[in-house]
């Protein structure tokens, strides 16, 4: 059973435009939701993360909006750039007993037309 | 750069090979991890190591067998695997468990 879901494998946005990626998850007691950004030959690296205390983390191009009550996440990217082609991979954590379970999603592949 | 680097980056191997994966970090970070990517799945989980010893084992099968020799080194000892033990294997290290993990570029195995 996937505790952390990204129901699009894929999705193509014009440059300039706004990319939104969403992630769900079943598990009420994540309480840090990270996202990872992978290009091609190369491992995840971090992009931005949020605590379940809040609802909006701004970084730059990139917010993070967290609707606890719907168990939804998702990642927007303003303006959407060619270099932000990659794969997007949600991560939800949770600690237990001081260690860090992370929980990956499947990815969507984000391409930016130009 | 993340400064998590693995060797080789490629692996083709028979099913009665043993081969073995390298991960290394000079991040000063005292937790390792393993990590499977398989198509269309989640990353797995695979083991973690803190302060070179392993705390985790998610049910992997025997034919996988990590070894931390120190902070610093992580390998994931490879035997009589199968084909769909094909994948992309990550490693990652963070300062502490309870710390973001930073990760490698991976190796892309293939079993034949």
């Amino acid at each position: 059973d996937q505790q952390v879901k990204q129901n699009s494998p894929s999705l193509s946005v014009q440059e300039g435009r706004i990319s939104i990626l969403n992630c769900d998850y079943t598990n009420s007691m994540f309480d840090y939701f990270l996202w990872y950004k992978k290009y091609p030959a190369e491992g995840p690296t971090f992009l931005i993360s949020i605590s379940s205390i809040k609802d909006k983390n701004e970084d730059g191009r990139f917010t993070v909006f967290l609707n606890k009550s719907a168990k939804h996440l998702s990642l927007h990217i303003v303006p959407s750039q060619p270099g932000d082609s990659a794969v997007y991979f949600c991560a939800a954590s949770v600690l237990d007993f001081g260690n860090e379970k992370l929980t990956f999603g499947t990815g969507t592949r984000l391409t930016i037309i130009p | 750069e993340t400064g998590v680097t693995q060797t080789p980056r490629h692996l083709v191997m028979g099913m009665t090979n043993k081969k073995s994966l390298k991960c290394e970090q000079h991040l000063g970070h005292n937790a390792m991890y393993w990590y499977k990517q398989s198509a269309k799945k989640p990353l797995e989980l695979m083991f973690v190591y803190n302060f070179k010893e392993q705390t985790e084992n998610n049910s992997v099968p025997s034919r996988f067998s990590p070894e931390c020799p120190n902070s610093s080194h992580l390998f994931l000892h490879l035997h009589t695997l199968q084909p769909e033990d094909s994948a992309l294997y990550l490693c990652a290290s963070s300062h502490d468990r309870s710390s973001q993990a930073f990760f490698g570029q991976g190796t892309r195995l293939t079993v034949v």
